[in-house]
């Protein structure tokens, strides 16, 4: 019964690989975002969909491609990954017009 | 443009005393402003959040928080530590400038608590 889960927990790979991360959300809700948490835990979103339709992107490399196969999914694919994209990844999602945001666990990922 | 400043990056109590964990806003309008908490390896969990109602917030946990115009300050406290408090707690804010309503951060204050 999670609200907000994400898969993999933890992702650990070489530079220059391609990885995908996952987060689906049963709450109902129709705007999902997707935060990055770098080693000083400091946290800054990266992207927003509401309704599958992109609406934030915070001029975050093209490396970085969120898709968003239905309101309930917002997937993130990394393309080339580089040593600082190693980080925690957090989901979000809310309700249109809310503006309390429920975070999922989080994807730990380690490039090497 | 909003922000939110975290006065403090540590702060360390004994178990059973106050807390206070400082954060102070910056908002062209009135903001609505969180509280997060991030135990070790967790994910971010709400504590309490303030949308121009009551100034004085509580939250989860014993937690609660006083939102003060005039000192544009949103501080954080609770009467009686516990082992468990220790984490992460970040202040956010709300950026209403588009209907997104992205969540903008503070540095974080990690809370420790010895015995």
């Amino acid at each position: 019964d999670t609200a907000v889960s994400q898969t993999p927990k933890y992702l650990v790979t070489q530079m220059g690989n391609d990885k995908s991360i996952k987060c689906e959300q049963n709450l109902g809700h129709d705007t999902m975002y997707w935060y990055k948490q770098d080693s000083k835990k400091f946290l800054k979103i990266m992207f927003s969909y509401n309704n599958k339709e992109l609406i934030i992107n915070e001029t975050v490399p093209n490396r970085f491609s969120p898709k968003s196969p239905d309101k309930a999914h917002l997937n993130l694919h990394i393309n080339s990954l580089e040593l600082g994209d190693s980080a925690v990844y957090f989901c979000a999602s809310k309700t249109q017009g809310a503006e309390t945001q429920y975070f999922g666990p989080g994807t730990r990922l380690l490039v090497l | 443009a909003q922000s939110v400043t975290q006065l403090d990056s540590h702060v360390s109590v004994s178990e059973g005393t106050p807390v206070l964990l400082r954060c102070n806003y910056s908002s062209s309008y009135s903001p609505s402003l969180f509280w997060y908490v991030q135990h070790p390896n967790k994910g971010l969990q709400l504590l309490l959040k303030y949308t121009s109602a009551a100034t004085l917030v509580k939250g989860i946990n014993g937690f609660e928080a006083e939102f003060k115009k005039s000192e544009t300050s949103f501080h954080l406290t609770k009467p009686s530590a516990h082992m468990s408090d220790a984490a992460e707690y970040f202040c956010v804010v709300s950026d209403r400038q588009d209907s997104s309503y992205k969540l903008i951060f503070g540095s974080g204050t990690r809370l420790l608590v010895r015995p």
